[in-house]
């Protein structure tokens, strides 16, 4: 089993929905951050959060630590927010080192 | 505030070949990190440097893989010899704090063994 599992693996939706991506983890953790990765393109760092709700844009981030779980959610989603979506988990046994997701493929339709 | 600068954007090379990346991080960020990401997966770390010292190198295949952080700054990782299984994106990122991250990732280089 991963230690940080997101859901779904695929994501299709049409333009102007509501998306939530999800994230569980199973080591402890000092961070947990929201990636985003175009096709043959690098990642760009979305969030990082130790605890409660970060938003930005159209985008919100929020994190249960008791539960060790987090969800990403995109208001009004765009055909240019299609790309991969991952979560990774920073710390745990390794200070600073991320444990990655699968991450999430989002596409969105016009 | 320039970003992680990676070079090259892409190579292809032969197997059993050798090849170099590099990355110069963020100014100020102590802690820079290769990872490699195969097509399809998530992305493993290689190698965590603080400063020109390695923290975490477990799953770096020494037998074909080095990196070195000379002066704490920018840095070199090098595949001899290259296999088929090396083709990846190799992704440099640095932070400026190792306990709660303040990521930034460059572009990467994607490594294409023939």
């Amino acid at each position: 089993k991963n230690e940080v599992e997101q859901s779904p693996q695929n994501l299709t939706a049409q333009e102007g929905e509501f998306i939530t991506i999800n994230c569980s983890y199973s080591v402890g953790i000092s961070a947990l951050h929201w990636l985003q990765q175009h096709p043959g393109g690098g990642i760009v760092s979305l969030f990082m959060l130790s605890s409660g709700k970060k938003k930005h844009g159209r985008l919100i981030a929020t994190i249960n630590i008791q539960e060790k779980h987090s969800s990403l959610h995109i208001t009004a989603s765009h055909p240019r927010d299609s790309a991969v979506y991952i979560c990774a988990a920073a710390g745990g046994t390794s200070y600073g080192k991320l444990t990655f997701g699968q991450g999430t493929i989002l596409t969105v339709h016009p | 505030e320039a970003g992680v600068a990676q070079s090259p954007r892409y190579k292809i090379i032969e197997k059993r070949q050798s090849v170099a990346f590099w990355c110069n991080p963020i100014s100020g960020h102590a802690t820079l990190y290769w990872y490699q990401q195969i097509l399809g997966q998530g992305p493993k770390l290689l190698i965590q440097f603080q400063n020109n010292g390695v923290v975490d190198d477990s799953q770096l295949p020494k037998d074909r893989f080095s990196a070195e952080r000379l002066k704490g700054v920018d840095s070199t990782l090098k595949i001899q010899p290259a296999k088929l299984e090396d083709s990846a994106v190799y992704l440099c990122a640095s932070s400026f704090d190792t306990g709660t991250g303040g990521y930034t990732f460059g572009s990467g280089t994607r490594l294409t063994v023939v």
